[in-house]
């Protein structure tokens, strides 16, 4: 099946710093997304993505899907305590069994920021 | 406010029993999904529906069972059968076939000893 390797799988930054972790994938992507997720919470979408090559930003977030559609990047700029979480990235192919919008997911990044 | 609403937030049985877990959604989404987390690790899909009144497997399926009557709700029922039942259970829905952006619930944390 698909696979996700999404790197690093832990952070430790200082307040201030810059954050920047990605996404590969063993086969190709038409769409990525990457969620946020605080302890005992549910994921929260942050940024789609939708054409290779595309650079989109959210604020202080920033991500792109890669050129060869097998990878995707997230930027945080100038982090804050509350950017504290396990981000996860999630990609989805036109060329799965069924379109159901079924998402493979990274097994996340935990980011701890120091004030 | 539209959302998906899971409940209970905390859910405790005993081993051997099966426990049904809610998820609603007022989003007028048409696909559903199921997915189980354990620390430290990504989602995995137990089970997804594109439509009423279907429903495929997803990852994870064996000690699970769904049903999709309605649009609005698709609960989630944790067999005795399964092994490892003790997760954080996340529901999320999307607009279906083509839309990929999928919306979490606050997800349900089962304990079973």
């Amino acid at each position: 099946g698909q696979q996700l390797n999404q790197s690093p799988q832990s952070m430790f930054i200082q307040e201030g710093e810059d954050v920047s972790m990605n996404c590969t994938s063993s086969s190709i992507f038409n769409t990525w997304l990457w969620y946020k997720q605080e302890p005992g919470e549910g994921p929260v979408l942050l940024i789609a993505l939708y054409k290779a090559g595309e650079l989109t930003s959210n604020g202080r977030l920033t991500a792109q899907f890669g050129i060869t559609r097998k990878d995707s990047f997230l930027n945080i700029s100038a982090s804050i305590p509350s950017d504290v979480g396990i981000y996860f990235c999630a990609g989805q192919s036109l060329y799965s069994n069924t379109n159901a919008g079924k998402s493979t997911f990274g097994d996340g990044t935990t980011l701890t920021v120091k004030p | 406010d539209g959302g998906i609403t899971q409940s209970p937030k905390y859910l405790f049985r005993k081993e051997g029993q099966n426990v049904t877990l809610s998820c609603e959604q007022n989003l007028n989404h048409d696909a559903m999904y199921w997915y189980r987390q354990d620390p430290g690790q990504g989602l995995r899909l137990i089970y997804y529906s594109q439509i009423v009144n279907d429903f495929q497997k997803g990852d994870i399926a064996e000690g699970y069972s769904v049903s999709r009557e309605k649009k609005e709700s698709f609960p989630l029922t944790v067999t005795s059968a399964q092994k490892n039942p003790t997760a954080f259970y996340l529901c999320a829905s999307s607009y279906g076939t083509g839309f990929y952006e999928q919306y979490f619930g606050p997800g349900t944390r089962l304990t079973v000893t």
